[in-house]
């Protein structure tokens, strides 16, 4: 099956630890993104990758830190800098990132909890 | 600064009833505005699209209506059924390499 796989589902971060989502797709898309959503704030962008080792940081990128060193991998790391971590983070992909509207596909998400 | 305005916040329909969504946006070099559909503990998935050379857009039982000079476009969902419970997200977007701006959801329930 074609898609997004996000894992894990569940994750719990100490205070002080870096933890890193991870975020593979086998739908040979260029496009990747991360969003955090939290309740009643909608989707918001933290990072986004148009093509292999280059990125872009979204509207609230400070605390997190990504790579996309392979085409179908873009981990995302919460430093222990982002203060307030908890939320459900949202993975997605897209085909042709410049110059269109394509359509996003979503991974599940996983929701990261502070201990 | 918020770039698209979604509302309400929470909906309640009876079963059979019509659900109306509104977004307002700011940016008029938007040209693409798609609605998500997302249910609770899963990633939204694409429900319909709409460009703003057409007024109106519909797919089985969701109509997009756009108002280019007023800036809103709307999502309609006829006959509502209880699976259609959902949060759906509006959103935005222009030709070049900008991601989607997405307002910040609608958790609408559809009882019996």
């Amino acid at each position: 099956d074609g898609g997004i796989t996000q894992s894990p589902k569940y994750l719990f971060r100490k205070e002080g630890q870096n933890v890193t989502l991870s975020c593979e797709q086998n739908l040979n898309h260029d496009a990747m993104y991360w969003y955090r959503q939290d309740p009643g704030q909608g989707l918001r962008l933290i990072y986004y990758s148009q093509i292999v080792n280059d990125f872009q940081k979204g509207d609230i990128a400070e605390g997190y830190s990504v790579s996309r060193e392979k085409k179908e991998s873009f981990p995302l790391t919460v430093t222990s800098a982002q203060k307030n971590p908890t939320a459900f983070y949202l993975c997605a992909s897209s085909g042709r990132p410049r110059g269109s509207n394509e359509k996003l596909f979503f991974g599940s998400g996983t929701q990261l909890s502070v201990l | 600064q918020q770039q698209v305005k979604q509302s309400p916040q929470s909906l309640i329909v009876q079963k059979g009833g019509i659900s109306i969504i509104n977004c307002a946006y700011e940016n008029t070099a938007f040209d693409y505005f798609p609605w998500y559909q997302q249910f609770p503990g899963k990633g939204p998935a694409l429900l319909i699209a709409i460009r703003p050379d057409v007024s109106e857009k519909k797919e089985g039982r969701f109509t997009i209506s756009f108002n280019k000079s007023a800036k809103q476009f709307s999502l309609h969902i006829m006959d509502s059924q209880p699976g259609d419970s959902a949060t759906y997200f509006c959103a935005a977007s222009f030709s070049g390499n900008t991601p989607l701006v997405f307002g910040k959801g609608t958790r609408l329930s559809v009882i019996a």
